[in-house]
């Protein structure tokens, strides 16, 4: 069964340094998607790209993230300046029409 | 905006009985879909079952099953035969009809199985 993949799955910098999360979603899937989750809290929705371009993002998805879906396949998102609070799990979903599905999540710990 | 409210930050069942989860959700909308996934200690996102707005019918998935509620706004999933491997947060989501639409989560809750 096609799955959503992450890389890597945990990724350890310190603050002030780029880092770019990497995603392939299901193939045939048209919908993709960003969120995060601070341990112990609630899973945030961070932004949503069709059709090569940001269809919704959210007030967390500041000028210091981006997206990219450079190839056929991979989905980014990078994060220029990564501060303290940027420490969270990072999950990718991509969806055919409006079931999502999730990749493992990158851990993301900022130093 | 919608807004989703999971009221049991905790719940705990005994192994083979059944255990119900709760979910309220406010909107204006009257198209939408809702969701149940689970997020064992891996921390992977498990869709476990889905429902639309439109369709009466409640939603089954095997030992998993939903109580739909669209007046009240109420959305709660039913375990029946609760197993070792149920054990896992479980959040609740909203989502909108229209396109590429995002998932709107509740808190989660906890739930314990005991053996």
């Amino acid at each position: 069964e096609p799955e959503v993949t992450q890389t890597p799955s945990h990724q350890v910098t310190q603050m002030g340094q780029e880092v770019i999360l990497r995603c392939v979603p299901i193939s045939n899937h048209l919908y993709f998607y960003w969120y995060r989750q601070i341990l112990g809290q609630k899973v945030e929705f961070l932004v949503s790209f069709y059709n090569n371009e940001i269809s919704e993002k959210s007030e967390i998805f500041d000028d210091q993230f981006s997206v990219e879906r450079p190839d056929g396949s991979n989905f980014t998102l990078k994060i220029r300046s990564t501060k303290l609070e940027d420490s969270a799990m990072y999950f990718c979903a991509s969806s055919p029409h409006y079931e999502q599905y999730f990749g493992p999540g990158t851990r993301l710990t900022v130093t | 905006a919608q807004t989703v409210t999971q009221s049991q930050p905790e719940m705990s069942v005994q192994e083979a009985e059944t255990v119900t989860l709760s979910c309220t959700y406010d909107t204006s909308e009257s198209d939408y879909y809702l969701f149940w996934y689970k997020q064992p200690p891996s921390r992977q996102m498990i869709l476990v079952i889905r429902q639309e707005a439109y369709k009466q019918q409640n939603a089954t998935e095997n030992r998993f099953s939903v109580n739909f509620q669209k007046a009240a706004k109420s959305f709660s999933l039913k375990i029946s035969d609760s197993q070792l491997g149920d054990a896992a947060m479980y959040f609740c989501a909203y989502r909108s009809a229209g396109k590429g639409g995002k998932l709107v989560f509740g808190a989660g809750t906890i739930l314990r199985v005991k053996s």
